[in-house]
């Protein structure tokens, strides 16, 4: 199946500061890469995603940037803000989706 | 519902005993995923069902673990003769596309299981 990993595994950021995460995929067939945020003791949830046919997508403050020669993709996330501050895994897939091992962002006031 | 809903939430037992894990996807999803999650770690994959075929069981750590979903829409894992090690957060996630397709996965709370 897929390998998906995921650098860093802590992150701490100033409250304004910008936070990026990486992943990195081995399946060249995977052509969907969610991000997903959990805050401790909930569910994950989508924050942004995209598609192989595309290489950045941004949502207000949120964006992601995927290199399919290179098969990574990142998270990017400006202007941070104490409830950011969560745990964020990267996902790649098609039919089905292997997760990272998740990092833990802690944004400092 | 308006979303995935599990249960029980909260599962203890006793090594050996045997344990069955409830999923009620998102109405009218055609995908329906269960997830492990250790403490601190990211899901690890076990399972996927497009209606109710399984169509990849590839993640299945062993033989005693076993999903259905026999009419499509309701999933149940089962965990035979538990063990320490399968303590951790079972998640269910639900998707209305599938295939190359496949979009959002909702999840649900998912079940906390301790083994003893």
């Amino acid at each position: 199946g897929e390998n998906v990993e995921q650098h860093p595994s802590t992150l701490s950021v100033q409250e304004g500061d910008s936070a990026v995460i990486k992943c990195t995929y081995s399946d060249s067939a995977s052509n969907y890469f969610p991000w997903y945020k959990q805050e401790l003791g909930k569910r994950p949830q989508l924050i942004i995603d995209i598609r192989s046919n595309v290489g950045e997508k941004k949502d207000q403050r949120i964006a992601v940037t995927l290199n399919k020669t290179a098969k990574h993709f990142s998270l990017h996330i400006t202007e941070t803000q104490p409830e950011d501050s969560a745990v964020y895994f990267c996902a790649a897939g098609g039919n089905q989706f292997y997760f990272g091992t998740g990092t833990s962002l802690t944004v400092i006031p | 519902g308006a979303g995935v809903s599990q249960s029980p939430r909260y599962k203890v037992a006793k090594r050996g005993q045997d344990v069955a894990l409830r999923c009620d996807p998102i109405s009218g999803h055609v995908s329906l995923f269960w997830y492990q999650q250790a403490l601190g770690q990211g899901p690890e994959f076990l399972t996927y069902f497009q209606n109710e075929a399984q169509l990849d069981k590839s993640g299945l750590p062993s033989d005693r673990f076993f999903a259905e979903r026999p009419e499509g829409s309701v999933s149940t894992l089962k965990i035979q003769r538990t063990q320490q090690e399968d303590s951790a957060v079972y998640l269910c996630a639900s998707s209305f596309t599938s295939g190359a397709n496949t979009g959002e996965l909702f999840f649900g709370e998912g079940s906390r299981l301790t083994v003893l």
